[in-house]
């Protein structure tokens, strides 16, 4: 089955810097690769997503890349905000007929 | 509203006192999945089903039951929950779209097993 890494577990930055999460991914059929962001005691809700047959996609500021050769894949927060402060979780799936895979997580804190 | 709901949402039970966990959802949705979440483990898969009387085990399925009798309702069943259990559980259901499986979650059930 499939197996998703995340590193790191936690990121502290400064307002305003930017973070980056980065997570591996073992199977080649994975298709789907969705990002979650979950604040403290709420539900987990999806932030980005990307697809296979797209290298790159942004929204406002925060964007994701994905190297399907490497398998691995990317979450890009930039100017950071006290509010990005969360647990954000990658994960891989064929999309469409499996569920997906999640990692463990990374713990965001942004320093005001 | 488009929701997942989860009930109860707090539970403090006893070792081998059975009890189940009510999940359903008001968006069409084929699929359906138990997540249990712990400290430093992430979201693990315990059970999900692609369609009514369609399930499968996940990643952690020890210990758990569900069944899907109507495409909306999609329980969690401990028969004899035991402390290893205790933990903060999340259902979720996804439509069957083109390269698309994002999770719409419920707002979770914590439940503690003395």
């Amino acid at each position: 089955g499939e197996n998703v890494e995340q590193h790191p577990s936690t990121l502290s930055v400064q307002e305003g810097d930017s973070a980056v999460i980065k997570c591996t991914y073992s199977d080649s059929a994975s298709n789907y690769f969705p990002w979650y962001k979950q604040e403290l005691g709420k539900r987990p809700q999806l932030i980005i997503d990307i697809r296979s047959n797209v290298g790159e996609k942004k929204d406002q500021r925060i964007a994701v890349t994905l190297n399907k050769t490497a398998k691995h894949f990317s979450l890009h927060i930039t100017e950071t905000q006290p509010e990005d402060s969360a647990v954000y979780f990658c994960a891989a799936s064929r999309g469409g007929s499996y569920i997906p895979t999640f990692g463990r997580g990374t713990s965001l804190i942004v320093h005001p | 509203e488009a929701q997942v709901t989860q009930n109860p949402r707090y539970l403090i039970t006893v070792t081998g006192k059975k009890l189940t966990v009510t999940c359903s959802q008001n968006m069409n949705h084929e699929y359906m999945s138990w997540y249990r979440q712990d400290p430093g483990l992430g979201l693990r898969q315990i059970y999900y089903s692609m369609n009514v009387e369609v399930t499968d085990k996940g990643d952690v399925p020890e210990g758990y039951k569900v069944s899907r009798k109507e495409k909306r309702n999609f329980p969690l069943i401990l028969e004899s929950p035991s402390p290893n259990q205790t933990s903060l559980y999340f259902c979720a259901s996804s439509v069957r779209e083109w390269s698309t499986d994002t999770q719409y979650f419920g707002p979770g059930t914590r439940l503690t097993v003395l």
